[in-house]
């Protein structure tokens, strides 16, 4: 059956540490991957998009890893900010036409 | 103009009740979803429509009826609702590629609903 997992359903850092979150998925064949970012009660804010022949992304303080061999996606936020607390979804587009698929998301808690 | 728009925030009506959610967006993209989200979980995606036809529609109830008068209008009628589907329901947009696919979504903020 086709998957999405982000390994940790909830994550605390240390402001200033790098907060690293996994996204892992099973029998898709994504030609692109994105991560999104969203807050308590609001919709998802779209953050950074990867392809699948492209290794790394960066935008700021985030960076994106995509490994289709592993069938992994790593994002990185460097010297995490208390600002940064949000839940992380990793979305995928299958191959095909299909629109976006979400993982179930990491809560990520930076404390001060 | 970034945005997509969605009214009401907050709904609450019961299981004998019609109402409609609305959502508006002016970035000329010919995609557009309803997505339903309960607490703690993903999204998941109910309808898609692309250039104002309906495309996909995930098994979704009848009860929920899609309907998209114009490409920068999409609405949710709801009719007959049970309390579980209490959720946030939210719409998104996006362009569609050349090449197949749809790009990146922009997602509104949601309108929060609850069925007594």
């Amino acid at each position: 059956s086709q998957k999405i997992e982000q390994n940790s359903e909830a994550l605390n850092i240390q402001e200033g540490k790098t907060a690293t979150l996994t996204c892992n998925y099973t029998n898709y064949s994504p030609a692109y991957l994105q991560w999104y970012r969203q807050d308590p009660g609001r919709g998802p804010v779209f953050l950074l998009l990867i392809r699948e022949n492209e290794k790394e992304k960066r935008k700021e303080r985030l960076k994106v890893t995509f490994d289709t061999t592993l069938k992994q996606s790593l994002f990185h936020i460097t010297a995490s900010q208390p600002a940064d607390s949000a839940t992380y979804l990793c979305a995928l587009e299958d191959s095909g036409n299909t629109p976006l698929v979400f993982g179930k998301g990491t809560r990520l808690s930076v404390i001060a | 103009d970034t945005e997509v728009t969605q009214t009401p925030k907050h709904l609450v009506m019961g299981m004998t009740n019609k109402k409609s959610l609305k959502c508006e967006q002016h970035m000329g993209h010919r995609a557009m979803y309803w997505y339903k989200q309960k607490a703690k979980k993903p999204p998941e995606l109910m309808f898609v429509y692309s250039y104002e036809k309906l495309s996909i529609n995930e098994s979704v109830p009848s009860r929920f009826s899609p309907e998209c008068p114009n490409s920068s209008l999409l609405n949710l009628h709801l009719h007959a609702l049970q309390p579980e589907d209490s959720a946030l329901y939210l719409c998104a947009s996006s362009l569609q590629r050349a090449t197949g696919g749809f790009t990146e979504a922009f997602f509104g903020q949601g309108t929060r609903l609850t069925v007594v």
